[in-house]
């Protein structure tokens, strides 16, 4: 059974980049969109993008060129770099495989806070 | 990319049925077969409960079930049971290869 697990620094300064990992275990990452979102505290989920695993790539239009997303195939991984953020990027995020059109499974959810 | 239009909240007794609303426009939820849904529970993580629309994942409740008109996918909880009580959030893929989610709904099971 494929599981997902998000990691990365719990606490990120304003301007600063917000650098995150999703490690993929009990099945290959290849072959798969995986997708990252993310939920400030108290509202609603919001889909920051999607890269295969052949390092095509979608994003949500309202973060234009903040993020960049890359894949590691040899270590079951792929990162979620998203540039120069504010309080407003303060969330938890989460890291989901696509599958039938849709986003199954997802990790637990890493909390980010952007704070000086 | 507008999120797709949810209610607020529900709510419904025990054993009632109620139906949660999505809306959204003819590039997205009108266009696409691919809507889903999740659940949350506070503090928890949003679990698939429907897929394309209407399918169910293996281990889904069948009091759940999903259906679209035009450009509104809808989601049917019968049988209210009080594990139900949980927030809602409807997906849909649009164009350009983006997904889209919902403002949520809050379901209370009184």
């Amino acid at each position: 059974q494929v599981q997902l697990q998000e990691s990365g620094p719990g606490l990120v300064k304003p301007s600063e980049t917000l650098s995150l990992t999703c490690t993929v275990s009990g099945g290959s990452i290849s072959s798969y969109y995986w997708s990252w979102i993310r939920q400030p505290a108290g509202k609603g989920l919001e889909w920051i993008g999607r890269m295969y695993t052949n390092g095509n790539t979608n994003n949500n239009p309202s973060l234009k060129s903040r993020v960049t997303m890359s894949v590691d195939t040899s270590k079951n991984q792929f990162f979620l770099n998203l540039s120069s953020v504010t309080a407003a990027d303060t969330a938890v995020y989460y890291c989901a495989r696509e599958y039938r059109s849709s986003l199954a499974p997802w990790g637990q959810g890493t909390l980010v806070t952007v704070s000086s | 990319q507008s999120a797709l239009t949810q209610p607020a909240s529900v709510s419904g007794s025990p054993g009632q049925s109620i139906t949660i609303s999505c809306t959204g426009t003819s590039s997205d939820v009108g266009s696409y077969n691919l809507v889903s849904w999740y659940q949350q529970h506070p503090g928890k993580t949003p679990k698939l409960m429907i897929y394309e629309g209407s399918k169910r994942p293996s281990g889904v409740s069948n009091r759940f079930s999903g259906s679209k008109s035009g450009n509104t996918a809808s989601l049917t909880i019968s049988g209210l049971q009080a594990e139900d009580e949980a927030d809602y959030y409807c997906c849909s893929y649009i164009s350009s290869s983006t997904w889209v989610f919902g403002g949520g709904t809050k379901l209370a099971v009184l």
